[in-house]
């Protein structure tokens, strides 16, 4: 079971901001280890969305970006496009150095 | 460019072993961090456990007592094995290349496998 806390589903009409958060614990987050993003579009393997909190891969539009407080984390997707419309997952490790994904967020651009 | 193709038979049987291969291409198997994720139909991302190239495992809590990954540097192969599945193990199986203990950089397309009599 994933310990990495999203929101089940956001959406917003083409051009709008949505954040998506991604709420841990102290042994994960909170522990001081990064958060990856990726982007799952159906029918495919996810993407490397954001890497260490605000890195994003070559490739990867600048209205995607990322931002990490104490135990959560946090994507904003600024300026938002139909071709956003996918599910979003957080990543990180625990203090077992186990990867851990989000639950997992639906986005829906109305 | 690095490619990563999972293999293995598209539906196992209840309380039988699911083994997969994921076969490396495009770049070196060393130094990287090798994890194995599955995908429920309709549902969320499940890590399932990794495999270091020093050889060393952790794994899903949740399949820890069920889950072996191995690693075959002469083939640049890793492997998944499964044992004892039921239903509930029916899902997209990807193999994923990984900076250890930071992020995923590859994935491969993902496999569906089938727990059906």
């Amino acid at each position: 079971q994933s310990v990495l806390t999203q929101p089940p589903s956001v959406s917003g009409a083409p051009g709008q901001r949505v954040t998506i958060s991604c709420t841990g614990s102290s042994s994960n987050i909170g522990a001081g280890y990064e958060v990856h993003w990726y982007q799952n579009l159906p029918g495919r393997a996810p993407k490397l969305l954001i890497y260490a909190h605000n890195n994003r891969p070559s490739g990867v539009p600048d209205r995607f970006s990322g931002s990490k407080s104490d135990t959560s984390a946090s994507l904003a997707i600024t300026g938002l496009q139909a071709e956003d419309e996918a599910d979003y997952y957080c990543q990180s490790y625990d203090t077992r150095l186990r990867l851990v994904f989000g639950t997992g967020t639906k986005v829906t651009v109305l | 460019q690095v490619q990563l193709q999972e293999s293995g038979p598209g539906l196992v049987k209840p309380s039988e072993t699911l083994s997969l291969t994921c076969s490396v291409s495009g770049g070196s198997i060393t130094y990287y961090q090798w994890s194995w994720v599955r995908q429920p139909p309709g549902k969320g991302l499940e890590w399932i456990g990794y495999i270091n190239y020093s050889g060393s495992t952790n794994y899903n809590p949740s399949l820890e007592s069920r889950v072996t990954i191995s690693l075959d540097t002469s083939k640049s192969q890793i492997s998944l094995k499964l044992s004892f599945v039921t239903a509930a193990d029916t899902a997209v199986y990807f193999c994923a290349r990984g900076i250890p203990y930071h992020y995923i950089d590859y994935w491969g397309q993902g496999t569906l496998v089938t727990v059906s009599s």
